[in-house]
């Protein structure tokens, strides 16, 4: 079974671009989440989707960040303009909820973008 | 508020050493999920465990043991027997299992390394 797929797996790029982040789940899982890994930061949720509708929101630093979800298949988070202190490494999740407050997927990680911006 | 606590920044083991990793959480639900996640030097992120706040039975998997105790709201990670290939970042997460979100509170990872 494939896992999280992203892409790029590197990217870099020069500050004030935009930087478009892709992100396939596990096919049948319902819930995806976007996370950002830094040294200073350690791993913070951005936004999570469950069944393609954005939950939560309340991570996304600025502006500057969206996130989309246009099918269960596929996600896109975007920074634009993108600046220095963006660089980071980002991960997207997904798992499988089953909507009742009973019972809990663990989530799977893709294995991260790396972004720098100069 | 929720909160996960791994006060061990980096420790550092001889292989064969038995080590254990501490996690202590804060939650004011009385249904909470815990995970555990490894982090090895390639990057990606690997699920261990998952432990519901119902079930406060140790769970041993190969030379991994985890401790969950309710009553001092912790969630230990034990490696028995250490090896190399154990060198990882390790990370404690707690979910509280409220309807329809499953958002994972992540501490702030124990470096562990393994030294041959």
């Amino acid at each position: 079974d494939a896992g999280v797929i992203q892409s790029p797996r590197h990217e870099v790029t020069e500050m004030g671009q935009e930087v478009t982040l892709r992100c396939k789940p596990i096919s049948g899982h319902n819930s995806l989440f976007w996370y950002r890994q830094t040294m200073m930061r350690g791993l913070e949720l951005l936004i999570y989707f469950n069944n393609n509708v954005p939950i939560d929101d309340s991570g996304m630093p600025e502006d500057r960040f969206s996130a989309k979800m246009p099918n269960a298949s596929f996600s896109t988070l975007k920074i634009q303009p993108s600046e220095p202190r963006d660089s980071a490494v980002y991960f997207c999740a997904s798992s499988e909820m089953d909507g009742t407050s009973l019972s809990y997927n663990e989530q799977f990680f893709g294995p991260g973008t790396r972004l720098t911006v100069l | 508020a929720q909160k996960v606590t791994q006060a061990q920044t980096e420790i550092s083991v001889v292989e064969k050493e038995d080590v254990t990793l501490d996690c202590v959480y804060e939650t004011r639900d009385t249904t909470y999920y815990l995970f555990w996640y490894k982090q090895p030097p390639s990057g990606e992120l690997v699920f261990l465990i998952r432990r519901n706040s119902f079930d406060e039975q140790n769970e041993i998997s190969g030379r991994y043991s985890w401790n969950f105790q309710k009553s001092t709201s912790s969630f230990n990670f034990t490696i028995t027997a250490s090896q190399v290939v154990d060198s990882a970042v390790y990370f404690c997460a707690l979910s509280e299992a409220t309807y329809n979100t499953d958002k994972l509170i992540f501490g702030t990872g124990t470096r562990l390394q393994v030294f041959p």
